[in-house]
């Protein structure tokens, strides 16, 4: 596709549940990141795909935390067992090159951790 | 220590005025630099590239100081539709390649 495209945009849960999130990235795009935005806050960096293999995983809570990018399937993003600080709005990017590629990114899916 | 530091604002300025936002990185080996403007619920867009050589596009000026390490955004004869969050972005080697963004710069144009 010609955009990011992420779902749900909306997602709410209760404390301990699942949430799996999904970014379709732009087509022709090796490399998928993730980010988590709390409140207007700053953008914290989750994980970086390049295609499926990844990148850079640094950034993710690996207890609770894990992300796929599978050939011919969107890129997820699941949460097992949230918490209420999840609550976030979690932004994908798409990119042609790593390191000097301009991110495009999806409008995000708000997760709200009741 | 952030990796990405910006002054979160407000900048409150009226129309017409010229606006200044700076920011620093800690990573000298950070190799690429952008400023992103982010609309409020709405996903960041790219501004533009920031280069040693500087780089204008229309009202907006960019500036990269390696030396210092620091980027700055000038913008000039503002509008209110330049209200929004204005990003420092930063790419850079840190345990891997990574994209660092900063806090965010909140301008509010008015009237």
């Amino acid at each position: 596709g010609e955009e990011v495209a992420q779902t749900p945009k909306h997602l709410v849960r209760g404390e301990g549940q699942k949430a799996k999130l999904y970014c379709a990235p732009i087509k022709g795009h090796s490399y998928v990141f993730w980010y988590q935005q709390v409140l207007k806050n700053e953008f914290k960096f989750l994980i970086s795909f390049q295609n499926e293999n990844v990148f850079d995983e640094t950034g993710m809570p690996k207890e609770r935390f894990s992300a796929k990018c599978l050939p011919n399937s969107p890129c997820s993003l699941e949460i097992q067992a949230t918490k209420l600080e999840d609550s976030a709005v979690y932004f994908c990017a798409s990119s042609q090159r790593q390191v000097t590629g301009e991110l495009f990114f999806g409008e995000g899916s708000r997760l709200t951790v009741l | 220590r952030k990796e990405v530091e910006q002054d979160p604002g407000p900048f409150n300025v009226p129309e017409g005025a010229t606006v200044a936002f700076n920011c620093t990185y800690s990573n000298s080996a950070s190799q690429s630099f952008f400023w992103y403007r982010q609309d409020c619920r709405k996903e960041p867009k790219l501004l533009m590239s920031v280069y040693s050589s500087g780089n204008e596009d229309g009202r907006f000026t960019a500036q990269l100081n390696r030396a210092s390490q620091y980027i700055s955004l000038l913008i000039r004869d503002s509008k209110l539709s330049d209200s929004a969050t204005y990003l420092c972005v930063v790419n850079g080697v840190t345990g891997g390649f990574k994209t660092i963004f900063g806090a965010g710069t909140r301008l509010f144009v008015k009237a």
